[in-house]
Order: structure tokens, then sequence, then C-alpha cells
């Protein structure tokens, strides 16, 4: 089946660490996001890609690097510069083909900082 | 800007009763419309979408209608049931060019006792 999936579910860091959240879809979409969420505050934008090898800054990229050098796959890394990183992290795909206008999210990962 | 409004949370209901949650937009053009559901420990997942103005969006007995003259895109359910607990977001698509990417309202929580 197809679908998008987040590893690990649950992640932990030290403060001063940088961490790779993966993300993986096999649906051949070519559009790639992460969000992040927070309680009462919805889903903001950090990162998105239309393409391999491209990317843009969303609403709340400071402290959060990313990479596409494949379709299938848009890691996000959260440095030591987010000064608040323990959240819910949500990555999502869009297949945008005429008519048809979808997105997949995957089930997230969890992270606290220790 | 483009931005979404949704009614606040938390909110408890009975089984059985009738269900709105408001959720007014504001936007560039015309966006797509849609209710994304969210079950504890879960990424998200598409409830109804709707594309132009009047179009009624439906699933599992929710709707939604696109309301352009009043810029809102209300969700309702007739009965609501337990399994219906969750936290509900609504979001839009701008259909300007280039804008690829979902903007989200805060989530409402919905718990339904028995």
């Amino acid at each position: 089946d197809g679908g998008i999936t987040q590893s690990p579910k649950y992640l932990f860091r030290k403060e001063g660490q940088n961490v790779t959240l993966s993300c993986e879809q096999n649906l051949n979409h070519d559009a790639m996001y992460w969000y992040r969420q927070d309680p009462g505050q919805g889903l903001r934008l950090i990162y998105y890609s239309q393409i391999v090898n491209d990317f843009q800054k969303g609403d709340i990229a400071e402290g959060y690097s990313v990479s596409r050098e494949k379709k299938e796959s848009f890691p996000l890394t959260v440095t030591s510069a987010q000064k608040n990183p323990t959240a819910f992290y949500l990555c999502a795909s869009r297949l945008k083909q005429g008519a048809v206008d979808g997105y997949t999210f995957g089930s997230g990962t969890r992270l606290t900082v220790v | 800007g483009n931005s979404v409004t949704q009614m606040e949370g938390p909110v408890t209901l009975s089984e059985e009763a009738f269900l709105t949650i408001n959720c007014t937009y504001t936007a560039t053009g015309y966006p797509s419309l849609f209710w994304y559901v969210q079950y504890p420990g879960e990424g998200l997942q598409l409830l109804l979408k709707a594309t132009k103005a009047d179009d009624k969006g439906s699933n599992k007995g929710f709707e939604a209608t696109y309301r352009k003259e009043t810029t809102s895109f209300h969700l309702e359910k007739g009965s609501v049931q337990v399994s219906d607990s969750a936290v509900y977001f609504c979001a839009l698509s701008p259909r300007v060019q280039g804008a690829q990417k979902l903007v989200f309202g805060q989530g409402t929580r919905l718990t339904i006792n028995p």
C-alpha cells in the first residue's frame, strides 16, 4: 500500500544536539511538507519542497534544515538553534494532477528535548 | 494574507447531539477548503473538502458547505458518536499560482460522552 512513513514515532534529544526526523513516501508525489504542531496553535509550516533538489522556507523555518535529494525522501533536521523544539512534527505529500488535488499525512514524530 | 479561524475548543457533547464547528477564512481569490481529523497520537486524515463556492463536502455523516458570501466552511453532523472524539482542523489551499501549501486553523478538540 502507498503512504507516508515517519520515523521514529517518539524521539528524545538532549539540549544542544541536532536530530533528524525521517519522512519517506512511495506515492510518487512531487511535493512534500513539514509541519509543526503545538497545543492550541494548529499546524505551522516549517519547509516545503515542490520538486527534487528544491525547497522553500515556510512560516517558522528558523532552527530547521531540510534536503530533497530523492523524490521519496524529505528529512527534517532540528538544529541546536531551534529554541523550543519540543513538539509534534507532521510530514505530508501532495498530488496535483489536473483536477485531482490531495494531501497525505504521515502519523507524526513526537520530539521531546530532555 | 491567507488565514483560517476556527471555533475555540474544547467542545464536549453527549452522544447523538448535533455538532457544529465554525470555520471562517481569509484568502486571495477562491481557495479550496478542507476539514481534517486527528485521532489521538496519529497524523491527519482528510474528512471532506470543497473546491468552489456552494459545493458541499460530505463524509461519514459530516457535512460542510463552501459559503463565499460569508467566507465560511462550518462543519456539521446531525448525530455524533463517541468514536467522533478527535481534533478537527479546518484548512485552505490557495489557488494563487505558486502557492502550494495548506494553511490550517488552530484546531478544535471534540469530546463525545456516552
